[in-house]
């Protein structure tokens, strides 16, 4: 079965500073999927990558899908007490996995004011 | 338009207790997946529904947890007899077709607490 390591296992950053999070699994990547979440709340949508490489970018936050490492990170620019939570990488296995994720641990940000 | 929608939002009960919970994904969604997220992990998979059929139910402890989607619209997920191990977040998502490219919503989800 697929698995998602992420890292690094938590982020204490500075208001105002760059940070990256990697995921990285140990199959090949059908489709990333990043996801945010509030401590005990529900998932909220960030980006999909899909298989080929990519990059896609939404306010501060920017995606990369590198297939060949079998790796996906997450930069966020100039970091805002607004971004902390638990990010989330969720992957698709391909063949019959028929839409469903499998997540990393998650990667929890700080950000202090 | 409305998200995916679960109760309760939170459910404290002693081991051994039963426990229901309910969820209501986005209207024509034909794909409904149950999570279950235990404290300081990721969300993992117990059972996707197409429709009203089940697609997978690999990671279901069938000897106590059961779940139904009739009419291939909203869900119910029991726990039966609960043990102290099940104290977890359970997420509802849903998406439009199932097959795949296409993201999920997810619900705010019920925290469970056994005791």
């Amino acid at each position: 079965s697929q698995e998602l390591e992420q890292s690094p296992q938590s982020l204490i950053v500075q208001e105002g500073k760059n940070l990256t999070i990697n995921c990285t699994s140990s199959k090949t990547l059908y489709g990333l999927y990043w996801y945010k979440q509030k401590y005990g709340e529900g998932l909220i949508f960030l980006m999909m990558l899909q298989k080929g490489g990519e990059e896609k970018s939404h306010e501060k936050i920017t995606a990369k899908l590198d297939e060949k490492k079998q790796q996906s990170s997450l930069h966020i620019t100039a970091s805002q007490p607004s971004h902390a939570g638990i990010y989330l990488c969720g992957a698709e296995s391909g063949g019959t996995s028929y839409g469903k994720l499998t997540f990393g641990q998650g990667t929890i940000l700080t950000v202090h004011p | 338009e409305a998200g995916v929608a679960q109760s309760p939002r939170y459910k404290i009960i002693e081991k051994r207790q039963s426990v229901a919970f309910w969820c209501n994904p986005i209207s024509g969604h034909a794909t409904l997946y149950w999570y279950q997220q235990i404290l300081g992990q990721g969300p993992k998979l117990l059972i996707q529904f197409q429709n009203n059929g089940v697609v997978d139910d690999s990671q279901l402890p069938k000897d106590r947890f059961s779940a139904e989607r009739l009419k291939g619209v909203d869900s119910t997920l029991k726990i039966q007899p609960a043990k102290l191990e099940d104290s977890a977040v359970y997420l509802c998502a849903s998406s439009f077709t199932g097959v795949g490219n296409e993201k999920l919503f997810f619900g705010s989800g019920t925290q469970l607490s056994v005791l």
